[in-house]
């Protein structure tokens, strides 16, 4: 089975632009949950989503958006983008029943000018 | 909401010698447990998981157990190897009605020397 893919790898965006993340789940999943992970703060939850509904949302400002799709598949989104928003933001697939275990992708490297 | 208190590191280790790192969580109810693993430029990857009081994950020669008196999910393995040098995560995951968010602890880094 392929794992949870995330797409682009990299991004360099300068400040006030927009950018949109792309996750692709676990066939079958129809969970999936966005963590952004800083040097500073740490890995720290952003949404959940299953199908197509926001379930759980974590402190961020409104700026961090996103969406799920009838296939599962999910994008973030951030707007009016930030220094500080410079990260790894990893998504992660479950099948969505209950607490079941997360699988993460390798993650998408936004680094912001 | 949960939180985690994770061995701060860095730890540095000869190969073969016995790891310890330490994790304790405080959470609503009884959350499942994890040990995620994070190797540099790549995400996470799953290292083993306890879905109760007492049961052991194990994995690649580390085992943790579900301590619930303790609050405690304490990693370890007999005997580290250089490929084992990597950022280690503990984390409960929410068991309140539908939150099942992951909370993470600062991560431990390990390094092991030949």
């Amino acid at each position: 089975k392929a794992g949870v893919t995330q797409t682009p790898r990299y991004l360099i965006k300068t400040r006030g632009q927009q950018v949109t993340l792309s996750c692709s789940p676990i066939s079958g999943h129809r969970s999936v949950s966005w963590y952004q992970q800083t040097p500073g703060q740490g890995l720290q939850f952003l949404f959940e989503y299953f199908s197509e509904t926001q379930r759980n949302k974590g402190n961020f400002p409104g700026r961090f958006s996103g969406r799920q799709f009838s296939n599962s598949r999910s994008e973030m989104n951030v707007s009016t983008l930030e220094l500080g928003d410079s990260a790894l933001y990893l998504c992660a697939s479950s099948k969505g029943q209950g607490p079941d275990t997360q699988y993460f992708g390798p993650g998408t490297r936004l680094t912001v000018l | 909401g949960n939180s985690v208190t994770q061995m701060e590191g860095p730890v540095t280790l000869s190969e073969e010698a016995f790891l310890t790192i330490n994790c304790t969580y405080t959470a609503t109810g009884y959350p499942s447990l994890f040990w995620y693993v994070q190797y540099p430029g790549e995400g996470l990857q799953l290292l083993l998981k306890a879905t109760k009081a007492d049961d052991k994950g194990s994995n690649k020669g580390f085992e943790a157990t579900y301590r619930k008196e303790t609050t405690s999910f304490h990693l370890e393995k007999g005997s580290v190897q250089v490929s084992d040098s990597a950022v280690y995560f503990c984390a409960p995951l929410g068991s309140g009605g539908s939150n099942y968010k992951l909370t993470f602890g600062k991560g431990t880094l390990l390094t092991v020397n030949p």
